[in-house]
């Protein structure tokens, strides 16, 4: 079974803080993606990548980054954490891009 | 742009009842369509897909219909249990742009004893 880590369940954090937020996958998946899920809005794409050191935005990219030095972490920052990214944060991996995604557990942080 | 529409919720049924959520898209192309599951305190996993036009993805009991001329993906379950209460997401993914998915704003379902 693919196996997709959030490395924390719950984070709280205050406003100006950098926060990382870290995703691994045990199956040597091409594919991450990291969402965002807020009640009535569904999941909201942040970034995705395809590759080591390579990242694309999704619909909501401004205030994050993502990092991908290696194929099985994908780590997803905030780089100056504002009260509106308190959030659930979902990451995700497919093998290909034609194959169903993968979702870790998340992590529900809270930007005071 | 593409986007996915679903009921609102929440829904609440008595065990052993008829379940529909509806769904519908809007995508150019031809997208592949998911129902994903989110029980509660967990991920979202996979309940079922179809990839193209007249397409029946079905899993656990449940079952949807991928119907172009009406961009429709109803999801419907014969007999509900208590352990189906969860959110329900139905989501597209468009034709050559990657692995992106677009998703509902999600259904809550909850199913009395």
């Amino acid at each position: 079974d693919v196996k997709v880590t959030q490395s924390s369940r719950y984070l709280v954090k205050r406003t100006g803080e950098k926060v990382f937020l870290e995703c691994v996958q045990d199956m040597d998946h091409e594919n991450m993606f990291w969402y965002r899920q807020d009640p009535g809005l569904g999941l909201r794409l942040i970034y995705f990548s395809y590759d080591v050191k390579m990242k694309e935005k999704g619909d909501i990219p401004e205030g994050y980054s993502v990092s991908r030095e290696k194929k099985e972490r994908f780590s997803l920052i905030l780089e100056s954490a504002s009260t509106n990214q308190t959030s659930m944060y979902l990451c995700a991996s497919s093998l290909q891009v034609n194959q169903p995604q993968h979702f870790g557990d998340g992590t529900r942080l809270s930007i005071l | 742009g593409d986007s996915v529409t679903q009921m609102e919720g929440p829904v609440t049924l008595s065990e052993e009842a008829f379940l529909t959520i509806n769904c519908t898209y809007t995508a150019t192309g031809y997208p592949s369509l998911f129902w994903y599951v989110q029980y509660p305190g967990e991920g979202l996993q996979l309940l079922l897909k179809a990839t193209k036009a007249d397409d029946k993805g079905s899993n656990k009991g449940f079952e949807a219909t991928y119907r172009k001329e009406t961009t429709s993906f109803h999801l419907e379950k014969g007999s509900v249990q208590v352990s189906d209460s969860a959110v329900y997401f139905c989501a597209l993914r468009a034709y050559n742009q990657g692995g992106k998915l677009i998703f509902g704003q999600g259904t809550e379902l909850s199913v009395k004893p």
